[in-house]
């Protein structure tokens, strides 16, 4: 079956422009994750919704960085005025339940130029 | 919140070799996977492992929820397995909280 369904794959954008990254989740998981890892590091928590709630946006850097999640499956992060630190490979994951295995997507490779 | 902690942080093998990493977290866990990052960035899912022993292949990995710590094992280790292998565990249906990796490296 389909897996989590990352686009765009790679984002160059210039220095002050929004930009749009979607995560598509395995169908019928409830829960879906956004983590960014910028090169060599970890994985860093951004949000964390269950169903169209987002019970844990602990992660978020500042306010230029919003999500959401609508009808229970598609989330898309945004990323306002881009910064050259926010060049990174963000990843999405979704689970059944919350509790259960989590799958991630291949990633979209960002880059601010 | 609970932490995670990886060991060790870098290992560098000769093929065919066994190694061992280690994982342990502050707290009781209702989740815990193993990740490989393979060195295109995608993470595969390796186990499931909340408690208990798995299998597959080369691979097994032992959870000891009572004494928070858990095991992956890699026998007769090959070139593709190189990588970050990533510990995550995930308490009370909130965020998967990882640990910061052990990076893996087989020589031929």
């Amino acid at each position: 079956g389909a897996g989590v369904s990352q686009s765009p794959s790679n984002k160059v954008t210039e220095k002050g422009k929004d930009v749009e990254l979607r995560c598509d989740p395995i169908s019928g998981h409830t829960a879906l994750y956004w983590y960014r890892q910028s090169l060599g590091q970890g994985l860093e928590f951004l949000i964390y919704f269950q169903g169209n709630s987002a019970p844990d946006k602990s992660g978020l850097p500042s306010d230029r960085f919003s999500a959401e999640r609508t009808g229970g499956s598609v989330s898309t992060l945004t990323i306002q005025r881009t910064q050259q630190e926010d060049s990174a490979v963000y990843l999405c994951a979704s689970s059944l339940t919350g509790l259960t295995e989590a799958f991630f997507g291949q990633g979209t490779r960002l880059t601010v130029v | 919140g609970i932490q995670v902690e990886q060991s060790p942080p870098d290992l560098i093998l000769q093929e065919g070799a066994n190694s061992t990493l280690r994982c342990n977290f502050s707290d009781s866990v209702n989740n815990l996977q193993w990740f490989h990052q393979n060195p295109w960035g995608q993470l595969i899912n390796l186990f499931y492992i909340p408690s208990g022993t798995k299998q597959n292949g080369r691979l097994s990995a032992t959870t000891v929820a009572t004494e928070r710590y858990s095991l992956l094992y890699i026998s007769s280790s090959q070139t593709t397995d190189s990588g970050v292998y990533f510990c995550a565990v995930i308490q009370r249906a909130q965020k998967l909280v990882f640990g910061q990796g052990t990076r893996l490296t087989i020589n031929p």
